[in-house]
């Protein structure tokens, strides 16, 4: 039973582009909701992370939108560069000991 | 400031061997973890601790093994390879108690098992 469900499993932008990459969940005590980036060989890394009680953090050109009602959250990634070329993981978790991850998007940006 | 190593890199098993994946981190985290890495799968949390003594199972714990010795170490055993178990490893360990943020992973080890 996979809690947290991410799509696309693959996404291509262009250079400049908007990326966005969408997640759902299904237990409603989850309570932080953290992306992380990974690039080929590496580990992955925190990237950005929301908790309930607000809708939208921002920071820098990476954005989470977060729609509790729905149940939902995405990734939005603005002026897209190929260096954000990477695979991106959601996740969450409802205490401080299971972070949940989803599929995984690869996200390609070409030039 | 070396954060979380992990040995091997890379290793081939056949069917039914043993070997142990090491885990180390120097950031005095309380908290260490063992993920598995399969393509359209995610990661999957195998086993977890929240302090020496103390170790739980994850999502996919069966065919592994683990303990906590001290602070800085986390080992994952595998007790009798098997072919589902080829996947990339990651060890990941952050601050412990009720804190609720940033998971540090190391580079991964990569096991094929034949």
């Amino acid at each position: 039973q996979q809690q947290v469900k991410q799509s696309p499993q693959s996404l291509i932008v262009q250079k400049g582009g908007i990326s966005i990459i969408n997640c759902a969940y299904e237990n409603t005590a989850f309570d932080y909701f953290p992306w992380y980036q990974q690039f080929p060989g590496k580990g992955p890394a925190l990237l950005i992370a929301i908790r309930p009680d607000v809708s939208e953090k921002k920071e820098g050109r990476f954005t989470i939108s977060f729609n509790k009602s729905a149940k939902q959250f995405s990734l939005h990634i603005m002026d897209s560069q190929p260096g954000d070329s990477a695979t991106y993981f959601c996740a969450a978790s409802r205490t401080s000991e299971k972070l949940v991850f989803g599929q995984g998007t690869r996200l390609t940006i070409n030039p | 400031n070396a954060g979380v190593t992990q040995t091997p890199k890379f290793q081939v098993l056949k069917t039914g061997q043993s070997m142990t994946l090491q885990c180390a981190q120097d950031m005095n985290h309380e908290y260490m973890s063992w993920y598995r890495q399969d393509p359209g799968m995610g990661l999957r949390l195998i086993h977890y601790s929240v302090g020496a003594g103390i170790t739980d199972q994850g999502e996919v714990p069966n065919g592994y093994n683990v303990s906590r010795s001290t602070t800085e170490d986390f080992p994952l055993r595998l007790l009798s390879a098997a072919p589902s178990q080829t996947s990339v490893y990651f060890c990941a360990s952050k601050r412990g108690g009720a804190y609720v943020g940033e998971l540090f992973f190391g580079e991964g080890s990569r096991l094929t098992v034949l």
